[in-house]
């Protein structure tokens, strides 16, 4: 089973649309992130999640609210975007926060393209 | 502020070494990380230093100095598969990561 599972791989979706991004890792770890990608930008940390519960939250708009009911599994549910959130949506999990060293695990990622 | 600096592009013929830099001002350090990211994939972790020297890998290798705040991936023996973004990942004080742009890499037969 590949490590960091992302669904779906593409979503279009209008600025009126409720839709939800889905993660599972399979690696035991313990904390999982979300993450945002635009071309050229460096990746831009959203959440952070340890033992199912959110540590950080880099003042991400609202519109983009994350839940993680296992530390298995995490969401990124998503409503009335805007077309400036069209990016890559990439999913993470590593061992345990805040030690030396822990190293991130990444999915493929959801092309995300907001009209 | 913290900021990572690695150049936007890089161009290298198959067969040869390329040299990919990366340099950091951070609050803190705990470590530099790369990883390789084909066009549309995941991120991969390619290395991981924490310590000055050089850290090799096969054909890849890290160099880091923290005095000097840089870091430099050394890819040899180039195949057309390195063709990919090379991302430069610092972890701070707060073991938080922060990401320079990314360094995409075009080999040419």
């Amino acid at each position: 089973e590949t490590g960091v599972t992302q669904t779906p791989r593409h979503l279009v979706m209008g600025m009126t649309n409720k839709k939800s991004l889905k993660c599972e890792q399979h690696l035991g770890h313990n904390a999982m992130y979300w993450y945002k990608q635009s071309a050229k930008k460096p990746l831009e940390l959203m959440f952070v999640y340890s033992l199912e519960e959110r540590v950080e939250n880099n003042s991400v708009p609202s519109r983009f609210s994350p839940e993680c009911p296992n530390s298995s599994h995490l969401f990124l549910h998503l409503h009335t975007l805007q077309p400036e959130d069209s990016a890559l949506y990439l999913c993470a999990s590593s061992q345990r926060l805040a030690i030396e060293g822990d190293t991130q695990y990444f999915g493929p990622g959801t092309r995300l393209t907001v009209l | 502020g913290q900021n990572i600096d690695q150049p936007t592009e890089m161009t290298a013929t198959e067969g040869a070494i390329v040299q990919i830099n990366c340099t950091y001002q951070t609050s803190g350090f705990n470590g530099l990380f790369w990883y390789q990211q084909h066009a549309g994939e995941a991120p991969t972790f390619l290395s991981y230093n924490v310590l000055d020297g050089l850290e090799e890998k096969g054909r890849f290798s890290s160099f880091l100095s923290r005095s000097k705040g840089y870091s430099y991936l050394l890819l040899k023996e180039l195949q057309m598969k390195d063709s990919a973004s090379y991302l430069c990942a610092v972890m701070d004080s707060n073991y938080q990561l922060i990401w320079g742009a990314g360094t995409k890499l075009i080999i040419k037969p």
